[in-house]
Parts: C-alpha cells; sequence; structure tokens
C-alpha cells in the first residue's frame, strides 16, 4: 500500500526532449507538492497544489508545467528538457488540520532525471 | 541569508555518542517546524514535529527557541543506524515548507 507513488523511477533522456513524471497518493490529502533535489542534496520546493489550485509557484522556468487532474494526482510535465535538469524529483502531500500547523509532508520515492 | 540555515556536517560520531543538530530561521511568523531524515538516495521522511514546549521521541529530544529563531535535535546513544542527512523543516505560510539544507550524520562502530 504505497502512499505517495511516482513513475518512473528513472528517466533518462536527451537534451530537448519533453518528458512528464506521474503521481499518486492514497492518503486522501488535500495538498500536493512538486520537489527539486540537486546534485548538491538540497531539496526545493518547486510547486503546491491545494484541492486542484495551484498555491505555491516557486521560481522555475517555466518549461515546468504542473498539472492536477484531481486532487490525488499531481503530474510534472517538462519541455525542452536541459542539463540542468539533471536532479531527483520528488513528489509529496500533506494533509492540513484546521486550527493545527501540522501538516506533516509524505513524500513518494524519487524520479531520477538524467538528462544526456 | 536563507530563510532555513542548517551546520552541512558531517558529523562523525562514535556509536554511542550524543551528537546535536542547530537549525536557524529567519521568518519570525513561522508557524511550525519538523525534524525530516532522509538515507542516501531516499526520499525524505518525518522525524519528529517539533513543539514549543519540546518533545522527545525515544532517544531523539527536540527543541524549539521562538526568541532565538532556532530549532535543535539531539541524537542520545548514537546507533549505526542513526546516519543518515537530517533536515530541518520550517512552515512559514500555509502550504509552503522551507526545507534547510540538511546535515550528515555518520555513526562509525
Amino acid at each position: 500500500d504505497t502512499a505517495v507513488s511516482q513513475t518512473p523511477k528513472y528517466l533518462v533522456t536527451q537534451m530537448g526532449n519533453d518528458k512528464s513524471i506521474k503521481c499518486e497518493q492514497n492518503l486522501g490529502h488535500d495538498t500536493m507538492y512538486w520537489y527539486k533535489q540537486d546534485s548538491k542534496k538540497f531539496l526545493k520546493i518547486m510547486f503546491s497544489y491545494n484541492n486542484k489550485e495551484l498555491i505555491i509557484n516557486e521560481t522555475v522556468p517555466n518549461r515546468f508545467s504542473p498539472k492536477s487532474p484531481d486532487k490525488a494526482h499531481l503530474n510534472l510535465h517538462i519541455n525542452s528538457l536541459e542539463l540542468g535538469d539533471s536532479a531527483v524529483y520528488f513528489c509529496a502531500s500533506s494533509q492540513e488540520v484546521p486550527g493545527e500547523y501540522t501538516d506533516t509532508q509524505y513524500f513518494g520515492p524519487g524520479t531520477r532525471l538524467t538528462v544526456l | 541569508r536563507k530563510e532555513v540555515e542548517q551546520d552541512p556536517g558531517p558529523f562523525n560520531v562514535p556509536e554511542g555518542a550524543t551528537v546535536a543538530f542547530n537549525c536557524t530561521y529567519s521568518n519570525s511568523a513561522s508557524q511550525s517546524f519538523f525534524w525530516y531524515r532522509q538515507d542516501c538516495r531516499k526520499e525524505p521522511k518525518l522525524l519528529m514535529s517539533v513543539y514549543s514546549s519540546g518533545n522527545e521521541d525515544g532517544r531523539f529530544t527536540a527543541q524549539l527557541n521562538r526568541a532565538s529563531q532556532y530549532i535543535s535535535l539531539l541524537i542520545r546513544d548514537s546507533k549505526l543506524s542513526d546516519s543518515a542527512t537530517y533536515l530541518c523543516v520550517v512552515n512559514t505560510n500555509a502550504g509552503k515548507s522551507t526545507f534547510g539544507d540538511g546535515t550528515t550524520l555518520t555513526v562509525k562502530p
């Protein structure tokens, strides 16, 4: 029973290609996220969706476009891939508790993207 | 200045040692605080939330000092299995978490 799943786990592609990463959570959470972890292991938030609406859009190139068909899914589409896009991309989800600020995040296993 | 700063380490300690990590944050309006653990080539996982009164979970103790804007994690009686990267996380607004760059711990026999 995987709580947050991502596909594919590994993605190797050429510069200039367009690729998508899919994420699904079965926790019933309202909020989903995409993070990028680069070669230096720094974890940076890219996007956050709450009930299918974009609520956080950090400074990322507009080649990156998230899409949330429903609150259990948040996909990431990347156009015109560049060498610098090589990283591990993590999806996560959380559930805000009214009156509290607990919102623990549950992460997917990551997608290791390599752009050649 | 980064929103969340951690000493990157690495911390190399023998089994049984006590080790402490600190993390400072810049936004005084931050609401919630966490420590996550990330093993090599794995996803981050929640280790513990950090409450104003401080909290303990077995060998792990977390403290929050709002006045000085830092949180800490103390690990007692270190085990080999504690070797990992420890990430400090601060929620500054609903829906946004800022991760520190992590502190690497290696526990040696």
